[in-house]
This record gives C-alpha cells, structure tokens and sequence, in this order.
C-alpha cells in the first residue's frame, strides 16, 4: 500500500524559507513521478511542482519558479520542496502526490507565511 | 492550458442524477482526471484517461468526453458523495485543476 507522509511545515516570516519533506512508501520510488499540490485556505487545488523518477524532468507551476526547488532523494525514498523567498500568498496546506494522475496523496503539511 | 470546470457549486436531493463538466483551453486527448475531496481530508482520485474509474470507486460515478467538454455523472446521489470535485488535466505540465464543484445534499 503507498503511503506518503509530508513533514517541514510551520510558520515562516515573509520573504523566509522552508524545506518539506515527503516520506514514500509501498511502492518503487525511483519508478514514478512524484508531485507538489497545495490548496490555500478555503480554496481549490493548485499543482506546484512535478519531478520525474529519474530527474531528468522538472517542472514548475509559474507562481513559484525561481522561487521553489523540487527535488528526490531516491535512495532515502523521499520528496523535497524547497520554498524561499515565501510570500503571504503561500500559505496553504502541501500535499506531496504519487505519480501522474495522483493515485495517492499524504494527509499534507501546513505553510504559513505572516509576519 | 485552463481548465474550466461547472458549476462552482450544486445542491441535489439524494437519489437524483449530478453532472459537473470540465472544459479544456485545447486539446488535452483523454488525458483528464476527476478527484473527489471531502471536507478535512486529501484528494482522492475517482476517475483517470477520462472514463475509466479507478479500482474501488462505486460504480455510480462515471466520465464521459465530448470533444473539449469533460463530464463526470453521478447516477444517483447518495450522502457520502457529500464533497468537492475537482478535475485535472495530465496532458503535461502545468498539471492544473479546474475550480472545484462543491457538491451538497438538499
């Protein structure tokens, strides 16, 4: 059974910076694409960033380029969001998904950003 | 590419027929997915290629494409289907979601 877990999130101060973490199991990481989804408060999905198994694919929403680094540590099955340069419109609940569509999703990490 | 999803909301009595549709900027093939999100937990996925519904998912909810237009149906409305619907292209990056159709019971 897949099992993804999201870790990092806080409180951060605009302009500061904040790495998440996703824990996968339940399947061969290094196989799939995995996926960075948020959803502001009272709001709807919004994708953020994709890499593919063997990081040769790497994409962006454009609200976060420049901004956010999506990165995988396969040998530690593990998924990374490097968010600087936080805005107050980041905050939101950070879900890590499995694979395109997203088959399977962690219960998310929550982001705010406010001073 | 922008996703178009309607109606933002629905109200419908149980037992009745839903259909909330998704419309595409430009072709996106089949390559459409319907969540469903109930109130405090994750997405989940019910429907992926447009049509085929994932393992587990109760056999009322189905999807349909007519050229840009995207339909997922409920046949008949029952109170756990209480949630918000969001659709999702995987054509290629941006990945983006229509709105949402928050559904509720009358």
């Amino acid at each position: 059974e897949v099992h993804l877990v999201e870790s990092g999130g806080g409180l951060v101060k605009p302009g500061g910076s904040l790495r998440l973490s996703c824990a996968a199991s339940g399947f061969t990481f290094s196989d799939y694409t995995m996926n960075w989804v948020r959803q502001a408060p009272g709001s709807g999905l919004e994708w953020v960033a994709s890499i593919s198994g063997r990081l040769t694919d790497i994409y962006y929403a454009d609200s976060v380029k420049g901004r956010f680094t999506i990165s995988r540590d396969n040998a530690k099955n593990s998924l990374f969001l490097q968010m600087d340069s936080l805005r107050a419109e980041d905050t939101a609940m950070y879900y890590c998904a499995y694979r395109n569509p997203s088959v399977s999703w962690g219960l998310g990490t929550t982001v705010t950003v406010s001073s | 590419i922008q996703m178009t999803q309607s109606p933002s909301s629905l109200s419908a009595s149980v037992g009745d027929r839903v259909t909330i549709t998704c419309r595409a900027s430009r072709g996106i093939s089949n390559y459409l997915a319907w969540y469903q999100q109930k109130p405090g937990k994750g997405p989940k996925l019910l429907i992926y290629a447009a049509s085929t519904l994932q393992p587990g998912v109760p056999s009322r909810f189905s999807g349909s494409v007519s050229g840009a237009d995207f339909t997922l149906t409920i046949s008949s409305l029952q109170p756990e289907d209480v949630a918000t619907y969001y659709c999702q292209n995987y054509i290629g990056a941006p990945y983006t979601f229509g709105q949402g159709t928050k559904l509720e019971i009358k």
